[in-house]
């Protein structure tokens, strides 16, 4: 079972309703990942936090997405309004400041959304 | 052109035989490489580093071309349990951001 923790798993949803998805890293990791992974595709990153500060959120749609870790620890990511094209899992990924040039990610299980 | 491309697959290989598949990076920038391994809905996890000089682990081999800029992973004497989808992951200079190739589905048949 992975050490970072992310809920719901699964979330069926339909188009124009707003979901939100909430990881809480390992303890002591610094930098947090949000990844979106399309079936059969590899793994986009959509918004990086180092502590509670945003370090990459180009890839982020903003006019739809938005994400926060508050207190530099657990991270919510939230879509409003979701698009059939947003269904995918959504991985979370943390990493100890410094470990993510090492390439050691700590991936959560993943939260499946579905878009109706 | 996606900064760092990978054959999709799917590889249907027999029980142990030899494997190896490559991916191409765009960006001459590019600084660090890995290779991840994910089950299916499973979440990806590190498998290997990739270093310049080349690297072996076990029954996985590594290499690094950076004058051609691909890397590539060899798997001798596969396993049914090593069948899973192998992401290629790049990083840039001085960055933590980690960009994930499409992955290559590989499949060991008994």
């Amino acid at each position: 079972e992975a050490e970072v923790a992310q809920s719901p798993r699964y979330k069926i949803t339909e188009k124009s309703q707003a979901v939100a998805f909430w990881c809480d890293p390992i303890s002591g990791h610094a930098t947090l990942y949000w990844y979106r992974q399309i079936l059969g595709q590899g793994p986009e990153l959509l918004v990086q936090f180092q502590d509670e500060s945003v370090v990459d959120d180009s890839q982020l749609p903003k006019d739809r997405f938005s994400a926060e870790r508050l207190k530099g620890v657990d991270s919510t990511l939230k879509i409003q309004p979701a698009e059939l094209g947003d269904s995918a899992m959504y991985l979370c990924a943390s990493s100890p400041l410094g470990q993510g040039k090492t390439g050691e990610l700590f991936f959560g299980e993943g939260s499946r959304l579905t878009v109706l | 052109r996606k900064e760092v491309e990978q054959d999709p697959g799917p590889f249907n290989v027999p029980e142990g035989a030899t494997v190896a598949f490559n991916c191409t990076y765009s960006n001459s920038a590019s600084q660090s490489f890995f290779w991840y391994r994910q089950d299916c809905r499973k979440e990806p996890k590190l498998l290997m580093s990739v270093y310049s000089s080349g690297n072996e682990d076990g029954r996985f081999t590594a290499q690094l071309n950076r004058a051609s800029q691909y890397i590539s992973l060899l798997i001798r004497d596969s396993k049914l349990s090593d069948s899973a989808t192998y992401l290629c992951v790049v990083t840039r200079f001085g960055n933590e951001k980690l960009t994930f190739g499409t992955g290559t589905r590989l499949t060991i048949i008994p």
